[in-house]
């Protein structure tokens, strides 16, 4: 099995500043990773697959980058509706698609 | 537009079974692979098994393997998840999901059907 490990619990930033996200894979997932945004009380929201393709929808200040085992979701310019918890996911291991545990993001 | 609709969940003692179901709108389940997806409350998400596109192969995370059971309904575009032997540490919101294979991910979550098992 493909361990995700997403390596900040939380992580607080400021409205407007960057946000950087990572995640890491414990063996080469290629470029086979997505990220998601779940906000409370609903369901997670594809943001990013393939790494760095944002999904339909998605702002142009999400953006994804990395391959092999490590990656980043980047926030460009932070907003108060960015505050939720972030998950990573490979789905190179058919049928084993691991989440990372993911991070939650707080807007000081 | 594509929509997923669970149903099915409750509060359940342990032991006991209970059947989830997704219904699909949309899209045809026989294009697509199917998930279910699970977070115990305040956690994180856990897949729980898949369904390919032809239906022909299931597969199970090893913590449900033996007591969950993936199927679908092409009459009804339905997907279920039949849960058996039910234990306190299955208490969770189930989704299922949408794989699009031309992207990658899961591209559409239902809202999730919450499960509690407890006496």
């Amino acid at each position: 099995e493909i361990v995700v490990t997403q390596s900040a619990a939380t992580l607080s930033v400021s409205p407007g500043e960057r946000a950087t996200l990572s995640c890491r894979a414990s063996q080469s997932v290629n470029g086979n990773l997505a990220w998601y945004q779940q906000k409370p009380g609903q369901a997670p929201r594809l943001l990013i697959y393939g790494a760095s393709t944002r999904a339909t929808g998605v702002a142009a200040r999400f953006s994804g980058s990395g391959s092999g085992t490590e990656f980043i979701l980047t926030i460009s310019s932070l907003e108060s509706e960015d505050s939720a918890v972030y998950y990573c996911q490979q789905y190179n291991n058919w049928p084993m698609y691991t989440f990372g545990q993911g991070t939650k993001l707080e807007i000081k | 537009q594509v929509q997923l609709v669970e149903s099915g969940g409750g509060v359940v003692q342990p032991g006991r079974s209970l059947t989830l179901s997704c219904a699909a709108s949309g899209f045809r389940l026989t294009s697509y692979l199917m998930h279910w997806v699970r977070q115990a409350p305040g956690k994180g998400l856990e897949w729980v098994a898949v369904i390919s596109s032809d239906g022909r192969n299931k597969y199970y995370a090893d913590s449900v393997r033996g007591r969950f059971t993936i199927s679908r309904d092409t009459s009804k575009n339905t997907l279920f998840g039949q849960m058996n032997s039910l234990r306190p540490d299955d208490t969770a919101v189930y989704y299922c999901a949408r794989d699009n294979p031309q992207s990658g991910g899961f591209d559409y979550w239902g809202k999730g059907t919450l499960v509690t098992v407890s006496s």
